[in-house]
């Protein structure tokens, strides 16, 4: 069974960093894009940045540019995002998704984890 | 930048009925479209990629048509399970959803 588990979330303060860990199991971890999309309360989904199967592709959306770093480590099947400089619009849950369509350039999000909330407040 | 627009917002119908929404690319897309589901306190659910194939077991009420720009999400006969929010995806961007809730 394909399951994704993010974690890492909780409270810090504007200016602050976090690091999001997503922990997958039941497929070739290896094999597959692995994306993090997120969710601000009460609003609509946020691609946020995407990392091709051997790490050496990466990309951001523009809010976070500069800010974010996505990175993984297959030996661990793990999927990370360094979150640096939060801002209190980062607040939101978290979502890593796996891309089986990413090297085709047609992507969709077959498999979601949970969720971990972000919430940035001083 | 790709600006996906969906319509309408919000779509009330009632159980055993037909609800079509709809999704618009501000440049064409080809068939590379997704639609996801989200439940409330629930991670999105993906229900269609490439515009028309749906993913592993999900009921044949659901169906996607499109290509292009214009895109349409179709459920018939629906059920109390499909009341819920529906995005429409193309790479990067997420439509804004659609609340599909019970007349």
């Amino acid at each position: 069974e394909v399951q994704l588990l993010e974690s890492g979330g909780g409270l810090v303060q504007p200016g602050g960093s976090l690091r999001l860990s997503c922990a997958d199991s039941g497929f070739t971890f290896s094999s597959y894009a692995i994306v993090w999309v997120r969710q601000a309360p009460g609003k609509g989904l946020e691609w946020v940045s995407s990392i091709s199967d051997n790490g050496g592709a990466t990309y951001y959306a523009d809010s976070v540019k500069g800010r974010f770093t996505i990175s993984r480590d297959n030996s661990k099947n793990t999927l990370y995002l360094q979150m640096n400089s939060l801002r209190v619009e980062d607040t939101a849950i978290y979502y890593c998704a796996r891309d089986p369509g990413f090297s085709s350039g047609s992507d969709y999000f077959d498999y979601w984890g949970q969720g971990t909330l972000v919430t940035v407040s001083s | 930048e790709i600006v996906m627009t969906q319509s309408p917002a919000t779509l009330s119908v009632s159980p055993g009925e037909r609800a079509t929404l709809s999704c618009r690319a501000s440049q064409s897309v080809s068939s590379n479209l997704a639609w996801y589901q989200q439940k409330p306190g629930q991670a999105p659910r993906l229900l269609i990629y490439g515009a028309s194939t749906r993913a592993t077991g999900l009921p044949a009420r659901f169906s996607g048509s499109g290509s292009g720009t214009e895109f349409t999400l179709t459920i018939t006969s629906l059920q109390s399970e499909d009341f819920a929010v529906y995005y429409c995806h193309h790479r990067g961007t997420f439509g804004g959803g659609t609340k599909v809730e019970i007349k």
